[in-house]
């Protein structure tokens, strides 16, 4: 039963435009969501965040918006640059259980032609 | 400096060892995290320690065990090793601030392989 699913298990843009990734979720109990990105042979890095009182939130060329209604979210990187190509993973937490636990989809990889 | 560092980054092993990964944090975090990525990719988590307290322990087999000997390490045993086993193990942390809690600081993995 996988409570976070990004559906999109690649995506390929061309340097330049802007790039969206996908994220639904199912929990209703979900307060909180994060966005990693991850290159090969490296631990996932932290991007950007957004509580479920907002339904955007931004951060340079990173936007994430959220959906609480449709239970979704999205990251848009607008411009996309070479440098942004990684594996994109979406995550979700439960804040007052105060665990810090993270339920991940399973990425999208992102490529930016030059 | 490296926030995370496990060791060792791959393991190599036969059916039926017994295997340990070990990993440090120097961010002064209060809690850490095992997390496994199958090969399809999902990120699942395993256990996690606040303050060397067992706080999260997920449906995992009593061959996996974790360690925190102080609240800057985070070590995973696993005994007798089989193939489903083989995945990457990523140890991560992460710090209450108030009532939220800082987003989760990973290590780069240990790619754990099972012949």
């Amino acid at each position: 039963d996988q409570q976070v699913k990004q559906n999109s298990p690649s995506l390929s843009v061309q340097e330049g435009r802007i790039s969206i990734l996908n994220c639904d979720y199912t929990n209703s109990m979900f307060d909180y969501f994060l966005w990693y990105k991850k290159y090969p042979a490296e631990g996932p890095t932290f991007l950007i965040s957004i509580s479920s009182i907002k339904d955007k939130n931004e951060d340079g060329r990173f936007t994430v918006f959220l959906n609480k209604s449709a239970k979704h979210l999205s990251l848009h990187i607008v411009p996309s640059q070479p440098g942004d190509s990684a594996v994109y993973f979406c995550a979700a937490s439960v804040t007052s259980s105060n665990t810090g636990k993270l339920i991940f989809g399973q990425g999208t990889t992102l490529q930016v032609k030059p | 400096d490296t926030a995370v560092s496990q060791t060792p980054k791959y393991l190599v092993t036969q059916m039926g060892n017994d295997k340990s990964i070990k990993c440090e944090q120097n961010l002064g975090h209060d809690t850490m995290y095992w997390y496994k990525q199958d090969s399809k990719k999902f990120l699942k988590i395993m256990f996690s320690y606040n303050n060397k307290e067992l706080i999260i322990n997920e449906t995992v087999p009593n061959r996996f065990s974790p360690k925190s000997p102080d609240k800057a390490h985070l070590n995973l045993h696993i005994n007798s090793l089989e193939l489903g086993d083989s995945a990457v193990y990523f140890c991560a942390s992460s710090q209450a601030t108030g009532r939220s809690r800082s987003p989760l600081h990973f290590g780069n993995g240990t790619r754990l392989t099972v012949t």
